[in-house]
């Protein structure tokens, strides 16, 4: 079964205001991924980690992967209507997703 | 470009009916290929991925099954489909194992 647990499992914030989700797994990952999910909408790739201590950024979107490579986080800055939906983190090989993150902004 | 296609979108069916969804994928030769169930407000479920022609995986016991009869086609079928079949189906492709995922736009099945 899954070994990845997705914290918060939900989360309200002001516009304007950050956002982080937290990805950890019980056993070190190769790699890890991210998706967003938009309400009614299908899971769409943002961003693959793979080394220990990784940083991206897109835009507003920051994603970090830990230096055991057990765990991982998504940051967003001065979040927006449009960043509404779910996030995910996907490990061990990819077929396991985390149990996500669903964001709601209020304007 | 790769695109995936499933179908259909939407489907309502009564209990102890049959069910077969389809999803195919095309740019690309022999993609990993999985199917997911997402129940409402929830997170993904692996049911069944492959590898290969004919090469199934089951994760989960059930009363579903998938069939992978061409290489790019992903077959998701039940004889009898039960009120907990209900759920948001998902297709999905990759080059590997490693590799992102991209997914189809989803089947909504209700069991009436």
């Amino acid at each position: 079964g899954q070994q990845v647990m997705q914290i918060p499992q939900y989360q309200h914030v002001q516009e304007g205001e950050d956002f982080t989700t937290y990805c950890n797994s019980s056993t070190t990952l190769s790699n890890i991924q991210w998706y967003k999910q938009r309400p009614g909408g299908h899971p769409v790739f943002l961003i693959q980690l793979v080394k220990s201590g990784e940083v991206k950024k897109q835009k507003r979107l920051t994603f970090q992967f830990g230096e055991a490579k057990k765990n991982s986080s998504l940051h967003i800055t001065a979040t927006q209507t449009t960043d509404v939906g779910t996030y995910f983190c996907a490990g061990r090989n990819q077929f396991y997703f985390g149990t996500g993150t669903s964001l709601t902004v209020i304007p | 470009s790769q695109t995936i296609h499933q179908w259909p979108a939407t489907l309502v069916q009564p209990v102890g009916s049959p069910l077969s969804l389809e999803c195919t994928v095309e740019g690309t030769s022999n993609p990993n290929l999985y199917w997911y169930r997402q129940a409402a407000g929830r997170g993904l479920q692996l049911l069944f991925y492959s590898v290969g022609i004919g090469q199934i995986s089951s994760e989960v016991p059930q009363n579903l099954s998938a069939s992978r009869p061409q290489d790019r086609q992903f077959i998701l079928s039940s004889k009898k489909l039960l009120l907990s079949d209900s759920g948001f189906y998902l297709c999905a492709w990759s080059r590997t194992g490693r590799e992102p995922q991209h997914f189809g736009d989803g089947t909504r099945l209700s069991i009436l």
